[in-house]
């Protein structure tokens, strides 16, 4: 059964930073890409990054580019997001999601086959 | 960026009904289309994926059509179950639709 876990939300002043973390089992770690995806209270989902499974490919939202840093490591089946600079506009549920990745015409994209449950990050202070 | 415009952004529906959410693209997507359903505090599940391709588990009353740039989730007969947001989801530099509602009538 594939499990996504995430875990390091809270409360951070504006300016602060935050690494989230994301515990996978149930599948093949290293074998897939793998994005965080954001929810601001009461507002719809916000693709933020994501990985390759090799970790040598990282992807932003232009929101996060710069200020956001996603990384791997597949010896502990674990995604992070690291998050600096954080603004009162990053307050939200961030959830980790297992990428399907397809190729269509030779342009490849991704859809999320499993989420984890969120944990909440709040800037505010 | 592709842009995905949802419609209706809510809509009240009764138990047995058939609901139709409709998703359009700014540009064609060549069927490369996932729809989600997230229930209040919970995370969001995949529903459906490539347009019309329903994902292990999900009941046959929820379907999808579509090409080109518009496309659509329909359920069948709405269960007690199912009132929750839809999400759709294009799969290029990866942005949601909006979202729809559905509700109790």
């Amino acid at each position: 059964e594939v499990q996504l876990v995430e875990s390091g939300g809270g409360l951070v002043q504006p300016g602060g930073s935050l690494r989230l973390s994301c515990a996978a089992s149930g599948f093949t770690f290293s074998s897939y890409a793998m994005s965080w995806v954001r929810q601001a209270p009461g507002k719809g989902l916000e693709w933020v990054s994501a990985i390759s499974g090799s970790g040598g490919s990282t992807y932003y939202a232009d929101s996060v580019k710069g200020r956001f840093t996603i990384s791997r490591d597949n010896s502990k089946n674990t995604l992070y997001l690291q998050m600096n600079s954080l603004r009162a506009e990053d307050t939200a549920v961030y959830y980790c999601a297992k990428d399907e990745v397809v190729v269509v015409a030779a342009t490849p994209g991704r859809y999320f086959d499993y989420w984890g449950q969120g944990t909440l990050v709040t800037v505010s202070s | 960026d592709i842009q995905m415009t949802q419609s209706p952004s809510s809509l009240s529906a009764s138990v047995g009904d058939r609901v139709t959410i409709t998703c359009r693209a700014s540009q064609g997507i060549s069927n490369s289309l996932a729809w989600y359903q997230q229930k209040p505090g919970k995370a969001p599940k995949l529903l459906l994926y490539a347009a019309s391709r329903l994902e292990s588990g999900v009941p046959s009353r929820f379907s999808g059509s579509g090409s080109g740039t518009d496309y659509t989730l329909t359920i069948s007969s709405l269960q007690p179950e199912d009132f929750a947001t839809y999400y759709c989801q294009q799969y290029y530099s990866t942005p949601f639709g909006g979202g729809t509602k559905v509700e109790i009538k």
